[in-house]
């Protein structure tokens, strides 16, 4: 069966720091991975998806980027963290030809 | 734009029925989704619906879809405290899914 993971679980960064938050996914072969981020406000914001190793879209202009090294290692980063970087992401996967998506378990993530 | 839209909470007693509803914009949707998201976790797909069917009953959980007035709806019967959460209703677009804000449901026994 698949399973995805995201780590780490919580993460408390300073301001100007740089991030790094992985998310692997076992059990299924060249998935679609997605990046979300869900603020206070709870909606869930789509950051990035890839479709394939090295292939990445950007959702919205932000301070965060996205890589694929691996068909099932998705990385969210930045160089520097705002403080509105905030909140809790979750990054997912579907097979190449559904749209079902299947979530991680997230990582809340507090700037200060 | 897509846009899914949800009331923001519902209060329900033990044992009683829940009606979560979501309506959305994209008549093209192939697939509609119900997510379940308890605090501090990830999101956890429920159910779904096929675009070419009215109703699809899985145990406690009956969805609906009206497709002429674009409108979703999730029961849950006997709803129980473990079923206090937040629900997301999500449409397909474009290869993507788009969420509606959720509907926080709260259960008092």
């Amino acid at each position: 069966s698949q399973t995805i993971h995201q780590w780490p679980a919580t993460l408390v960064q300073p301001v100007g720091s740089p991030l790094s938050l992985e998310c692997t996914v076992e059990g299924t072969s060249n998935p679609n991975l997605y990046w979300y981020r869900q603020a206070a406000g709870r909606g869930l914001q789509l950051l990035f998806y890839s479709v394939g190793i090295g292939q990445i879209s950007s959702e919205v202009p932000q301070n965060l980027s996205a890589s694929r090294p691996q068909d099932r290692q998705f990385i969210l980063s930045s160089k520097k963290l705002l403080l509105s970087d905030s909140g809790f992401y979750l990054c997912a996967w579907s097979g190449a030809s559904v749209a079902e998506q299947f979530f991680g378990p997230g990582t809340r993530l507090t700037v200060l | 734009g897509e846009d899914v839209e949800q009331s923001l909470f519902l209060s329900v007693r033990e044992g009683d029925s829940s009606v979560i509803n979501c309506t959305y914009t994209d008549s093209s949707s192939t697939y509609l989704y119900w997510y379940k998201q308890e605090p501090g976790a990830g999101l956890q797909l429920l159910t779904y619906i096929f675009s070419n069917m009215d109703m699809k009953q899985d145990q406690r959980l009956t969805v609906l879809l009206n497709k002429k007035d674009k409108h979703l709806s999730l029961r849950i019967a006997d709803t129980q405290t473990g079923d206090s959460a937040i629900y997301f209703c999500a449409e397909s677009s474009g290869g993507k899914l788009i969420f509606g804000q959720g509907t926080e449901l709260s259960v008092k026994p």
